[in-house]
C-alpha cells in the first residue's frame, strides 16, 4: 500500500511559468513532509519541507502547501526554470519528538520538464 | 566539507552472487540510511543505522543486511542476488537529531543482477 503518492509521473512548464507538483498521502501520523530534487546521475537534493503545524513554507522561488484534511502538499516553484528540469520526490516521516531521520517514506517520483 | 560517497558507483552480478555497497557518510554525520530506487517503487527505506545500532528498518528480506562502523561508515550486504535486486542503491547521511531536513545523499551505487 503506498502511503505517499506522486500521481503526475510527468509534468511540462514553460520557462517563467509557474510549476505544480502534487503529492497525496494516507497515513495521518505523518507530521514532516520533505521535498527532494534528484538529477540524473546524482542523489537526491533536499529542496524544501514543512512541518504539520504548518500549512505553508517558502524559500525563494520554492513554495509548499500542506493541506492536512485532504492529506495534500504541493510544491510550487515561481518562476520556473530550464534548470528546474529534474525529478521531484515527495516524502513524509511520522517523526514525533526525538524520531529517527532515517526512515522517510517516498513518492514516485515526478518528472518536471522546464522548456525555454 | 566532503559529501557523501559511495564504492563503488556500478556494480554487474550474476543471481546467487551476495554483493557488499559501501557508504562514507559526512564528517560529523552519525546517522547513516540506505534506500532502493527502481522505476517501479520509487524510493524505498531499506535500514537506518546511527552510533552502530541499527535503528530503523524497512520492509525488505533479510538477504538485505547492513552494519556500521565506529566512524560511521557504513555497508550494505546483499545475498542471494535475484534478478529483481537491480536498482540504484541510495546512502545518505544526517546529524542526530528529530528534524529531517539535514539528509543529504550519495549519489548511488547502480547494481545490475544478471
Amino acid at each position: 500500500d503506498q502511503q505517499v503518492k506522486q500521481n503526475s509521473p510527468s509534468l511540462s512548464v514553460q520557462e517563467g511559468r509557474i510549476s505544480i507538483l502534487n503529492c497525496d498521502y494516507t497515513n495521518s501520523m505523518f507530521d514532516y513532509f520533505l521535498w527532494y530534487k534528484k538529477y540524473p546521475a546524482e542523489g537526491p537534493t533536499f529542496l524544501i519541507s514543512i512541518s504539520s503545524i504548518k500549512d505553508k513554507n517558502e524559500d525563494g522561488r520554492f513554495t509548499v502547501f500542506l493541506n492536512k484534511s485532504a492529506k495534500h502538499l504541493s510544491l510550487h516553484i515561481v518562476p520556473s526554470q530550464p534548470g528546474d528540469s529534474a525529478v521531484y520526490f515527495c516524502a513524509a516521516s511520522a517523526m514525533g519528538y526525538g524520531g529517527s531521520q532515517g526512515n522517510l517514506i517516498f513518492g514516485k517520483g515526478t518528472k518536471l520538464s522546464v522548456k525555454p | 566539507k566532503a559529501g557523501v560517497t559511495q564504492t563503488p558507483r556500478y556494480l554487474i552480478k550474476t543471481r546467487g552472487q551476495q554483493v557488499t555497497l559501501s557508504c562514507s557518510p559526512i564528517s560529523g554525520h552519525r546517522s547513516v540510511s540506505w534506500y532502493q530506487q527502481t522505476p517501479g517503487q520509487g524510493l524505498q527505506f531499506l535500514f537506518e543505522y546511527f552510533s552502530e545500532t541499527q535503528r530503523n528498518k524497512g520492509n525488505f528480506p533479510g538477504r538485505f543486511s547492513g552494519r556500521q562502523f565506529s566512524n560511521s561508515r557504513s555497508e550494505m550486504n546483499v545475498s542471494t542476488l535475484e534478478l529483481g535486486d537491480s536498482a540504484l542503491y541510495l546512502c545518505a547521511s544526517s546529524t542526530s537529531g528529530p528534524s529531517t531536513d539535514t539528509q543529504y545523499f550519495g549519489p548511488g551505487t547502480r547494481l545490475t543482477v544478471l
